[in-house]
């Protein structure tokens, strides 16, 4: 069965710091990848997606993640966070052909003044 | 933009109602989905359609059931409500085979 792994519950992190997120996937076929960032009491809001062309791929609030298929990873990474990027991420897959939506648990990012 | 609207913000219900949820999407989409998050579990799937009355099991779909009587409304059942189905419920919809799925702002529902 697909899985996604994100290992870091909680990142704590200083403003204007940089931050890496990270996710790995369990998949040996062409994939879909997701990043979505979730306010408190809110619903799942797209930040950026992979579906095919360049590994890397860039959100318009200055995040980016890079599809690694060797290493079956898609981290996020900021090189400089603000107060207003805390939040939860959920990274998911979808398996090319498939219909279904595979999340990870989430990482709880809190960035501290 | 699309729009996935989910009926109620926040429902507290008592043990043993019936319980709906609604969920409406305004771009045609084909799929539609139910998940259930719940802390440290993430989004775990419920269910999920691919046409009108066409719907599939997720990964758990004991104590639920749902209905799509139309491509832009796909409905949650509780069919006698528990305490461990307090939650937040979170609709989604997405096109048929490609793309990024579009989430509802979800319904936290409190079952006493």
């Amino acid at each position: 069965a697909q899985s996604v792994t994100q290992l870091d519950s909680q990142v704590p992190v200083f403003e204007e710091a940089p931050v890496e997120l990270r996710c790995n996937y369990s998949s040996s076929v062409s994939v879909y990848l997701f990043w979505y960032v979730q306010y408190p009491n809110q619903g799942l809001q797209l930040l950026l997606k992979y579906l095919s062309g360049s590994t890397l791929v860039e959100s318009i609030n200055g995040f980016e993640a890079e599809f690694n298929k060797s290493q079956t990873s898609f981290h996020l990474r900021k090189p400089s966070v603000h107060i207003s990027d805390t939040a939860e991420y959920f990274c998911a897959v979808r398996v090319s052909g498939t219909y279904k939506y595979i999340f990870g648990t989430g990482t709880r990012l809190k960035v501290l003044a | 933009d699309v729009k996935v609207t989910q009926s109620s913000r926040y429902l507290v219900k008592r043990t043993g109602e019936k319980v709906f949820l609604e969920c409406v999407q305004d771009m045609d989409h084909e799929n539609m989905f139910w998940y259930r998050q719940d802390p440290g579990l993430g989004l775990r799937l419920i269910y999920f359609s691919y046409d009108v009355k066409m719907k599939e099991k997720g990964d758990i779909p004991e104590g639920y059931s749902v209905s799509r009587e139309k491509k832009e409304r796909f409905s949650l059942i509780l069919e006698s409500a528990s305490t461990n189905q307090t939650s937040m419920y979170l609709c989604a919809s997405s096109l048929i085979l490609q793309g990024e799925a579009f989430f509802g702002q979800g319904t936290r529902l409190t079952v006493v």
